[in-house]
């Protein structure tokens, strides 16, 4: 069982809408969460970290944490079409665990 | 440096070659790490240097696969008689504490790897 979990997709969602890309993880002592964006070709880009449970927002993005559940989401609000990206989720402190990464498309 | 600088961009290798793959990282960053990414997957950790001790390199596939950070900073990941599957990118980041504690992780642009 992989240690980190996301959904492959593509997850497809219009200009202007909401993304939701989901991530679940299997070490209940993990501490530290992370969100990063790898265009194509690219190196990955940290967007997101969060810590503790509940909601942490930055700009368009709000990572959500629930340590109960072993579960951490990222928010796109407004997206756009240069949101269009692989969604890697990351586990642990300093030596992290990737999930695959979420594709995500975003539609003008 | 601006960022983490990794080279080759872009290596071929006949199966059996041995290939040296390098990374500097940021000016004064402490910790270094190594990870492979391979197509369609998350980047996998590899090993990780602080200064230059390797405090962990269980990543490490095989015994084909050797990294040294000699003088704390450059550092070399060297793979020998390399194998088709040993086709991937090779990421290399490095960090630094933050006044909040935290350590990000700031990679760079990462050297593909072909074993034909």
């Amino acid at each position: 069982q992989k240690e980190v979990e996301q959904n492959s997709g593509p997850l497809s969602v219009p200009e202007g809408a909401i993304a939701s890309l989901n991530c679940t993880y299997s070490d209940r002592v993990s501490q530290s969460f992370f969100w990063y964006r790898q265009y194509s070709g690219k190196s990955p880009e940290l967007i997101m970290s969060i810590y503790s449970n509940g909601d942490k927002e930055d700009g368009r993005f709000t990572a959500q944490l629930n340590k109960a559940s072993q579960y951490v989401s990222l928010l796109i609000r407004d997206s756009q079409p240069s949101d269009s990206a692989t969604y890697l989720c990351a586990v642990g402190f300093q030596k992290l665990v990737f999930g695959t990464g979420t594709r995500l498309l975003v539609s003008p | 440096g601006a960022g983490v600088s990794q080279s080759p961009r872009y290596k071929v290798a006949k199966r059996g070659q041995d290939v040296a793959l390098r990374c500097d990282p940021i000016s004064g960053h402490v910790s270094l790490f190594w990870y492979q990414q391979a197509l369609g997957q998350g980047p996998e950790f590899l090993t990780y240097f602080q200064n230059e001790a390797q405090l962990d390199k269980s990543g490490l596939p095989s015994d084909r696969f050797f990294a040294e950070r000699p003088e704390g900073s450059v550092s070399t990941l060297k793979i020998q008689r390399t194998q088709q599957e040993d086709s991937a990118v090779y990421l290399c980041a490095s960090s630094s504490p933050q006044e909040d504690g935290t350590s990000p992780l700031h990679f760079g642009n990462g050297t593909r790897l072909t074993v034909t």
